[in-house]
C-alpha cells in the first residue's frame, strides 16, 4: 500500500467550476499535510498547510482534514485555466525528521 | 519570504563527469535542507536530508557516495552528482525549511534538470 495516494486524473472541470482533489494517507501518527501545485517543468509551489482536523481557507483554496478518515482534500473555487497543473499532496510525520512524503500528484485541466 | 534559489537551472554534460549544484535559502536560514529528484511523469523522492554541519542522512538505495552533499552554512547545501551516467538525467530539486516554530513547511528551489550524455 502506498504511503500516500492521490488519484492521478487528469481532472477536467471547466472555467469557474469547483475542482476536488483528493488525498489519502496510511500513517496514522502524521501530523502536517500540505498541497503543493506544479506547472510542468517547473518546481512545487506549496499553496496550503493543514494541521488539525476541519477545513483551512485561504483565497480560493480550502483545504479539509479527517484524521479518523486519514483523508485530506483540496477544493479550488473558481476555477481558473491557470489553475491547470498537477496537485502533490504530502504528508509529515511526526518524529520524522520533518521529512515529506508525496503522493504521486493529481493532474488537473480547467477548460475555457 | 521563503526564497529558495538554485544554480546551475539547466545543465549537460558527458558521462564520468562530476556536476555541483547548489541550492541556497536567500531570506532565511535553512536549518535543514531536502534534496529530492523527479523523473518524467513521476512524484518527487526523496534522496536525502541535510542538516547544517552535519552529515547528511541518505533515503534507502540512495548511493551516498555517488551523491556527495554538503551543508556547509545555514543558507547553503550542495549535492554533487559524482561520475554522473545517462540514468542520472532528472530533474533534482532542493528544498529549505526554516528552523522557525513548529510548522514544518518547506520551500522548494526552482529545480535542476541534469542531462548525462
Amino acid at each position: 500500500q502506498k504511503e500516500v495516494e492521490q488519484n492521478s486524473g487528469p481532472l477536467s472541470v471547466p472555467e469557474g467550476a469547483i475542482a476536488s482533489l483528493n488525498c489519502t494517507y496510511s500513517d496514522r501518527g502524521s501530523q502536517s499535510f500540505f498541497w503543493y501545485r506544479q506547472y510542468s517543468g517547473k518546481s512545487p509551489e506549496l499553496i496550503m498547510s493543514i494541521y488539525s482536523n476541519g477545513d483551512k481557507e485561504d483565497g480560493r483554496f480550502t483545504a479539509q482534514l479527517n484524521k479518523a478518515s486519514q483523508y485530506v482534500s483540496l477544493l479550488i473555487r473558481d476555477s481558473q485555466p491557470s489553475d491547470s497543473a498537477t496537485y502533490l499532496c504530502a504528508v509529515s510525520v511526526s518524529g520524522g525528521g520533518n521529512k515529506l512524503t508525496f503522493g504521486t500528484g493529481t493532474q488537473l485541466k480547467v477548460e475555457l | 519570504g521563503a526564497v529558495v534559489s538554485q544554480h546551475p537551472s539547466r545543465v549537460i554534460c558527458k558521462s564520468g563527469t562530476s556536476v555541483k549544484i547548489e541550492c541556497r535559502s536567500l531570506d532565511f536560514q535553512a536549518t535543514t535542507m531536502f534534496w529530492y529528484r523527479q523523473f518524467p511523469k513521476q512524484s518527487l523522492m526523496l534522496m536525502a536530508t541535510s542538516n547544517e554541519g552535519s552529515k547528511a542522512t541518505y533515503e534507502q538505495g540512495v548511493e551516498k557516495d555517488k551523491f556527495l552533499i554538503n551543508h556547509a552554512s545555514l543558507t547553503l547545501s550542495t549535492l554533487t552528482v559524482t561520475s554522473a551516467h545517462p540514468e542520472d538525467s532528472s530533474f533534482y530539486i532542493c528544498s529549505a525549511r526554516s528552523g522557525q516554530g513548529a510548522i514544518d513547511e518547506q520551500f522548494f528551489g526552482p529545480g535542476t534538470r541534469l542531462t548525462v550524455l
